[in-house]
């Protein structure tokens, strides 16, 4: 059974600084997804990774995937406010054919950046 | 274009009731999931359809959840008998074809039982 492990599940950090979210999981998986989520708000695809070493960047996020350490970053940079919100990481497995089923998530972090 | 879009936003009804959620997936996506969301259990998996067809079923907590899709277009979640357990917020998403496309997710359905 697919397991997805975050970490932080709580952040917080001042403007201007750096920080990394981690995501673990369990079992293969070569489709790795982030997802912004506001409150009250439902969740914004961010990152679609889909090969060992895969790299995207967005803005002052950037998001790797390594498959053999299971293990997936999300690297904010220099935060602002604007950045403050929910995180989820996500990874599916091949339901069969070259169609991906279910997403198994992350518990979340909640990143929040202050002044 | 239109996103997913999920009615009703907002429900609340008495333990015992049943209740229909709907969800209209972003049109030529052949992929359609329903999630839920609650504090307690985070974000799960209830149930994805490929076309009008249920590959995968496992997420369904109880024979009392069922869905459909018709059309390969609009899909109904239903939930007998409430329970207060069932309180969360129902999350339909939607994918184009294609191995490489993310899961784009509707605002919910909060659904509240008394």
């Amino acid at each position: 059974e697919l397991k997805v492990e975050q970490n932080p599940l709580f952040l917080s950090m001042q403007e201007g600084k750096n920080y990394t979210i981690y995501c673990n999981y369990s079992t293969t998986s070569d489709r790795l997804y982030w997802y912004r989520q506001d409150p009250g708000k439902s969740l914004e695809s961010l990152f679609v990774l889909l090969s060992n070493g895969a790299v995207k960047q967005e803005g002052r996020l950037m998001a790797s995937l390594d498959t053999k350490a299971r293990l997936s970053t999300l690297h904010i940079t220099a935060a602002v406010h604007d950045l403050s919100a929910t995180y989820f990481c996500a990874a599916t497995q091949r339901a069969g054919g070259t169609s991906y089923g279910k997403l198994t998530f992350g518990q979340g972090t909640i990143l929040t950046v202050h002044p | 274009g239109a996103g997913v879009s999920q009615s009703p936003s907002n429900k609340v009804t008495e333990k015992g009731k049943d209740v229909e959620l709907r969800c209209d997936p972003i049109s030529g996506h052949t992929a359609l999931y329903w999630y839920r969301q609650s504090l307690g259990q985070g974000l799960e998996f209830l149930i994805y359809f490929q076309g009008n067809s249920a590959p995968d079923k496992s997420g369904l907590p109880s024979d009392r959840f069922s869905a459909e899709r018709t059309g390969g277009s609009v899909s109904t979640l239903t939930i007998q008998r409430t329970q207060q357990e069932d309180s969360a917020v129902y999350l339909c998403a939607s994918s184009a074809p294609g191995s490489n496309q993310p899961q784009h997710f509707g605002d919910g359905t909060r659904l509240s039982i008394l």
